[in-house]
């Protein structure tokens, strides 16, 4: 089955700790991106990336950091740096072209203990 | 600014017809997605408006109206499996990059 898988489906952080992400896809896809959700609020993108080993940051990046060593993989690393790191985590990857529909995972779940 | 608007909350009946409307005031545009949230889920794709008109795909129709920056996604024979996050999100048209409104939650009643 091909899509876009995320782990685990619920993470817990405690004060001062780097935790990190997991997101693989099987689509062949060149783009890959994070959102943040919360409650009330739309997506917001974290970083993307179109190409293995480059990513830019997106709209909210400060506190995260991430890495594009193979097309199918696109781990986020939250760091002791984001202060408000509770939120629904969602990965998403698409064909990068102008037209393309962004797919994606099943979210990871942050909580800080 | 970039803008994106969408009722907070929309309430139907089970078999009835609902339409969920999304304004927005981008820089540019590149094309209107609307996409379903089920509660603690992933956002699954709906539909993709880039020219002018409605687009049908089965019991879900979505509308553009670019002059006017609106759109919105109909939803006719409403099933109880209906009730979900719906998300308007707009492609940016200087970096490409969606934009996404904070989604309209859809509660259906038998």
């Amino acid at each position: 089955d091909g899509g876009i898988t995320q782990s685990p489906k619920y993470l817990f952080r405690k004060e001062g700790q780097n935790v990190t992400l997991s997101c693989e896809q099987n689509l062949n896809h060149d783009a890959m991106y994070w959102y943040r959700q919360d409650p009330g609020q739309g997506l917001r993108l974290i970083y993307y990336s179109q190409i293995v080993n480059d990513f830019q940051k997106g709209d909210i990046a400060e506190g995260y950091s991430v890495s594009r060593e193979k097309k199918e993989s696109f781990p986020l690393t939250v760091t002791s740096a984001q202060k408000n790191p509770t939120a629904f985590y969602l990965c998403a990857s698409g064909t990068g072209l102008l037209q393309e529909t962004q797919y994606f995972g099943p979210g990871t779940r942050l909580l800080v203990l | 600014g970039q803008n994106i608007d969408q009722p907070t909350e929309m309430t139907a009946t089970e078999g009835a017809i609902v339409q969920i409307n999304c304004t927005y005031q981008t820089s540019g545009f590149n094309g209107l997605f609307w996409y379903q949230q089920h509660a603690g889920e992933a956002p699954t794709f709906l539909s993709y408006n880039v020219l002018d008109g409605l687009e049908e795909k089965g019991r879900f129709s979505s509308f553009l109206s670019r002059s006017k920056g609106y759109s919105y996604l109909l939803l006719k024979e409403l099933q109880m499996k209906d009730s979900a996050s719906y998300l308007c999100a707009v492609r940016d048209g200087s970096n490409y990059q969606l934009i996404w409104g904070a989604g309209t939650k859809l509660i259906i009643k038998p």
